[in-house]
């Protein structure tokens, strides 16, 4: 079975400043999809990168990017110029193309100071 | 985007009371339909995936007689949550995927999640 370890319970980053937040998963799928998601406190899941594992170029989303290593069964979000609206819960998840579920990590909340 | 709406947003009930969710895909026809539970400042968790016009999925620990899911087109869902009890207060989040001509899924759109407070 896939899981998800998201080891950072919490943490904080000055305004401006870049933050990388860590997770790690196991599966014995070779193709499949991994997430980050972010919950503000509306509690809305929101979307913020999308990694197909079948693909070696890192996804890039304006200030968020990941890096993906297969190997490894790593998969890290960097946060560059940190905006006190990225202050959320973070979910890294995996998702194998078949059944379409997706496994969740514990979850890392950031909160981005003045 | 795909949109995703959820009804109601928030609902109170009395204990042993039924309390239904909807969960809408407005602009696409959903395949599949997951609903999640989650506690404050934990993770979401999978109760059940519904394929629409057959039975729900359930995960394993999940009581299929408490929550009673029905998929009864591409664009609807439902969670019953039957007898309601106070321990059944909880977020609870749907969220729904498409297949693609491939035959696979790459993604799940999320509703904005209903809020169940049973006193």
């Amino acid at each position: 079975a896939q899981t998800v370890t998201q080891s950072q319970p919490e943490m904080s980053v000055q305004e401006a400043e870049t933050v990388t937040l860590s997770c790690t998963y196991d599966t014995s799928e070779s193709n499949y999809y991994l997430f980050w998601y972010k919950q503000p406190p509306s509690r809305q899941m929101i979307l913020v990168i999308r990694q197909e594992a079948y693909k070696q170029q890192n996804a890039t989303e304006n200030r968020f990017s990941v890096n993906f290593q297969k190997a490894a069964k790593s998969f890290s979000l960097k946060i560059s110029d940190s905006q006190l609206g990225d202050t959320a819960m973070y979910f890294c998840a995996f998702m194998d193309n078949q059944g379409g579920k997706l496994i969740f990590g514990q979850g890392t909340e950031l909160s981005v100071k003045p | 985007g795909a949109v995703v709406s959820q009804h109601p947003s928030w609902v109170i009930c009395k204990s042993g009371t039924s309390v239904k969710i909807e969960c809408r895909s407005l602009d696409f026809q959903a395949t599949t339909m997951f609903w999640y539970r989650q506690f404050p400042k934990q993770s979401l968790m999978l109760m059940a995936t519904s394929n629409e016009g057959s039975k729900a999925t359930y995960e394993q620990g999940v009581e299929k007689d408490k929550f009673l899911i029905n998929h009864a087109s591409l664009t609807l869902s439902t969670l019953t949550v039957t007898s309601a009890h106070p321990e059944d207060s909880s977020f609870y989040i749907c969220s729904a995927s498409l297949l693609l001509a491939s035959g696979n899924y790459n993604e799940q759109f999320f509703g904005p999640g209903t809020r169940l407070t049973v006193l």
